[in-house]
């Protein structure tokens, strides 16, 4: 199965700093990546899908990149309600897997 | 709306069985395919299963393979997951997950949680 690899495990960011967020696929997961924002005691949100597109009513300071085996996640100006876990998602090969997640604390 | 809402989970020992359900609404419950994903307690995703809407055919993720069974009614809106022989490692918070048709999940339950522990 492909592995998905998140980086850093934590970031410590400023209200109204940018984030960047990685996530590498084992091996080319082409387009098909996802990542889901998941606060505490929530269920998963998806942010992005086919790497770069914002799902219906996400903000447009998130904005997703990459294809193949690097991805990012960017958050432009980081507002309070943004600090959550992120995680990134490749639906390319089955079984479906997951990164490990990073969490984004205040700084 | 689309909604999902889970039960079913609880305190079971090892060695122990269980079944979830998954009550679905706010769509046409019958034309999709739908799976479970679980999260261990302050870990990551995993997928466990999937049933397509007619409930002919299913898939599992190794970890759960030969002891988990999914199914569905689809009369009742319903998804089911039967766990048999748990384990401490399965431990987690189940969810109920509606996939678009190419791929991503859009629609998740609250999850329910399942502690497998003597």
């Amino acid at each position: 199965e492909i592995v998905m690899t998140q980086s850093p495990a934590t970031l410590s960011v400023s209200p109204g700093e940018r984030a960047t967020l990685s996530c590498r696929a084992s091996q080319s997961v082409a387009s098909n990546l996802a990542w889901y924002q998941q606060k505490p005691g929530q269920a998963p949100r998806l942010l992005i899908y086919g790497a770069s597109t914002r799902a219906t009513g996400i903000p447009a300071r998130f904005s997703g990149s990459g294809s193949g085996t690097e991805f990012t996640l960017t958050i432009s100006s980081l507002q309070s309600e943004d600090f959550a876990v992120y995680f990134c998602h490749q639906y390319n090969n089955w079984p479906p897997t997951f990164g490990g997640g990073t969490k984004v604390e205040i700084k | 709306e689309v909604q999902l809402v889970e039960s079913g989970g609880g305190l079971v020992q090892p060695g122990g069985s269980l079944r979830l359900s998954c009550s679905a609404s706010g769509f046409t419950f019958s034309s999709y395919t739908m799976h479970w994903v679980r999260q261990a307690p302050g870990k990551g995703l995993e997928y466990l299963s999937t049933i397509t809407n007619n409930g002919g055919s299913t898939n599992y993720a190794d970890s759960v393979k030969g002891r988990f069974t999914i199914s569905r009614d689809n009369s009742k809106n319903t998804l089911y997951l039967q766990m048999n022989s748990l384990t401490p490692e399965d431990t987690a918070l189940y969810y109920c997950v509606k996939k678009h048709s190419s791929g991503w999940y859009v629609y998740w339950g609250q999850g329910t949680l399942v502690t497998v522990s003597s």
